[in-house]
């Protein structure tokens, strides 16, 4: 079975600092990982996903699957940045996927 | 394109009650899903549906029940609401090529006294 795990509930970063959302996975198959967010009043939306190796609003998450971590990293954070974050996995299914607690990011000016 | 809706919005439910809650998509998605959102909890998916016709249980399916009897709507019912119950309720939806990205409506905040 797949697990994901945030352990941060809650981050609080000042505007300009760097920020960092953990998530680690237990897959043991391959993982297909992705980060979404919902920011205040708005639709959960895909931010990225590890297959793309994308970077999205100046977010970036890489796959080591040594530390078997996904984490989610900005050099420097903005207050717009604000909102709930999940990571997860998808692996092993082709439709569900499994999204850990999340974590809450807050950019303080 | 109005993509997913969900109806209602908002509702409070005594204990026992029943009710349906209506998920809409109109992009003609082949995969629909149900979920809760508990502080400390995260996502939890309820119930799922491949396709017209098609549901599956989640992760937490008991106390709930859906249907799939047209493409683009997902109902998820309550038979007897409990306050356990009392969430933020999700309908997503994604078409069959694209397994990650899923289209989320707004919620629907139910309480349960």
């Amino acid at each position: 079975a797949q697990r994901v795990t945030q352990p941060e509930k809650l981050l609080s970063v000042f505007k300009g600092a760097p920020v960092e959302l953990k998530c680690n996975y237990s897959y043991s198959g391959s993982p297909e990982l992705f980060w979404y967010v919902q920011y205040s009043r708005q639709r959960l939306q895909l931010l990225l996903r590890h297959i793309s190796r994308e970077s999205i609003k100046g977010f970036t998450a890489d796959l080591n699957k040594g530390e078997t971590s996904f984490h989610l990293k900005k050099p420097f954070a903005q207050e717009e940045d604000s909102a709930m974050y999940y990571c997860g996995d998808s692996g092993g299914s082709n439709y569900k996927l499994t999204f850990g607690k999340g974590t809450l990011l807050t950019v303080n000016p | 394109n109005a993509g997913v809706t969900q109806t209602p919005k908002f509702r409070v439910l005594k204990t026992g009650q029943s009710m349906t809650l209506l998920c809409a998509q109109d992009m003609n998605h082949e995969y629909m899903y149900w979920y809760r959102q508990d502080p400390g909890m995260g996502l939890r998916l309820i119930h799922y549906s491949v396709g017209e016709g098609t549901t599956a249980k989640g992760e937490v399916p008991d106390g709930y029940n859906v249907s799939r009897l047209k493409k683009q709507n997902f109902l998820l019912g309550l038979e007897s609401a409990a306050p356990s119950q009392t969430s933020v309720y999700f309908c997503a939806s994604s078409p069959t090529i694209s397994k990650y990205e899923q289209y989320f409506g707004p919620g629907t905040r139910l309480t349960v006294t």
